[in-house]
């Protein structure tokens, strides 16, 4: 399949280590999107990026999360001294968005999450 | 900053009935779309309504887009327990159509 897809599916580690979750998004998607998401809530946006320039980044919670896309591809979001609070599903989603008449067609393809457990 | 309400949050209902779940918004939005997540997935997409007014129709659900683009509603006719799940609605930003802003859902079970 093409889809997106996640990895590490499940990531269990200590309070004080760092994490990275790494999405690889569908072929020639232009956009990549990283949220959190609670059980049975919508997603919370975190940052994006069309090819590899980060254009938003005012959902990361703090200085301890960071992103980055360096080719356009596959990203990766990185936590710092994780704590507990920052257990939760961390999804990744990607859109074509090639721009002019598409643009208002942002449909996101979602890829099946991280779950993050810290202890 | 832009939100999107959803209501209700919870609705559970029996086979057969129809529903209808609410977004909306003091903000414009230039389009908004709805997604359906089911246990363990990721949000799938169900529909874009682009235009204030505008009426989609997807086999038993229908979508409608406010006269103003500041609100949505889906409605689920004869509803069936294969359309149990996470109901979210997405608007996308005023003058920045790359960025979504999510409500927060509408868990539905139908059950048989």
């Amino acid at each position: 399949g093409a889809g997106v897809s996640q990895s590490p599916r499940y990531k269990v580690t200590k309070r004080g280590q760092d994490v990275a979750l790494r999405c690889d998004p569908i072929s020639g998607h232009v956009s990549l999107y990283w949220y959190r998401q609670a059980l049975g809530q919508g997603p919370e946006f975190l940052t994006y990026f069309n090819y590899e320039a980060q254009q938003d980044k005012s959902g990361l919670p703090n200085d301890r999360f960071s992103a980055e896309r360096p080719e356009g591809s596959i990203s990766t979001l990185t936590i710092q001294r994780t704590e507990q609070r920052d257990s939760a599903m961390y999804r990744c989603a990607s859109s074509l968005l090639a721009g002019g008449a598409q643009l208002i067609y942002n449909e996101q393809f979602f890829g099946p999450g991280t779950r993050l457990t810290v202890l | 900053t832009q939100l999107l309400e959803q209501s209700p949050q919870f609705l559970s209902i029996q086979e057969g009935e129809n529903l209808t779940v609410y977004c909306n918004s003091s903000s414009v939005f230039s389009s908004l779309q709805w997604y359906r997540q089911e246990p363990g997935e990721g949000p799938v997409l169900l529909v874009t309504v682009v235009t204030g007014g505008e009426v989609k129709k997807l086999k038993r659900l229908t979508f409608q887009f406010g006269d103003a683009r500041k609100d949505s509603s889906l409605h689920i006719t004869a509803a069936q327990p294969g359309d149990t799940g996470l109901y979210l609605c997405a608007g996308a930003a005023a003058g920045n159509n790359r960025k979504l802003i999510w409500g927060l859902g509408t868990s539905l079970a139908v059950n048989p």
